[in-house]
């Protein structure tokens, strides 16, 4: 078992659609959650951060930690065809990477 | 304000040769971590250093080495290259007081054929 899993799609929505990408883990331990954002050849940008569980938002991205389900999710409200993108959450210290989902708005 | 630089853009070696790829961090990030991205996957962390240290490893054999310079800038050294050492190297620079928050450069794709 992957430490991180994350179902790498496909996923296709239509613009304005309400987006959920999610990842689980196995690792307890694990305190700091991260979301990247990863165009095609470029290097992965941070989206969100948070820390232990509980909801973060900012724009209209939110995430989500479910510490005892062991699991983490990133919702996009309103998204837009510029959201098309790789989707890459991350976790503790050494940045334990899950394998991305590729998303793509349809306009 | 530069955010992270990578030199070089692309980069093809041969089986067996050796490689230096260059990472210059973030201004005012003084820690600065390398992360090995096959095609299709998440990046796997290589290692990270701060204050010219290797701080914390991840699983990658002794061909990989790295330095950090008192600027902060850093290289990644991978000697005997391999087929699969053919992926994309990212650096990301964050600061030693919050190192989950990392900034990611663009990365150099190495080929090795």
């Amino acid at each position: 078992q992957k430490e991180v899993e994350q179902d790498p799609g496909p996923l296709s929505v239509p613009e304005g659609a309400i987006v959920s990408l999610n990842c689980t883990y196995s690792n307890s331990a694990f305190q700091y959650f991260m979301w990247y954002r990863q165009y095609s050849r470029k290097g992965p940008e941070l989206l969100m951060y948070t820390y232990s569980s509980g909801n973060k938002e900012d724009g209209r991205f939110t995430a989500q930690v479910d510490k005892s389900s062991k699991y983490i999710s990133l919702f996009i409200r309103d998204s837009q065809p510029s959201d098309s993108a790789t989707y890459l959450c991350a976790m503790n210290y050494d940045m334990r990477f899950g394998a991305g989902t590729r998303l793509t708005v349809k306009p | 304000d530069a955010g992270v630089t990578q030199s070089p853009t692309h980069l093809i070696k041969t089986r067996g040769q050796q490689v230096t790829l260059r990472c210059s961090p973030k201004s005012g990030h003084d820690t600065v971590s390398w992360y090995q991205q096959a095609l299709g996957q998440g990046p796997q962390f290589i290692f990270q250093y701060y204050e010219e240290e290797e701080r914390q490893r991840g699983n990658f054999p002794d061909r990989f080495s790295g330095h950090q310079f008192p600027n902060y800038s850093s290289e990644l050294n991978v000697n005997a290259l391999l087929l699969g050492d053919s992926a994309l190297y990212l650096c990301a620079s964050s600061f030693s007081s919050g190192p989950y928050e990392q900034y990611f450069g663009p990365g150099t794709r190495l080929t090795v054929t």
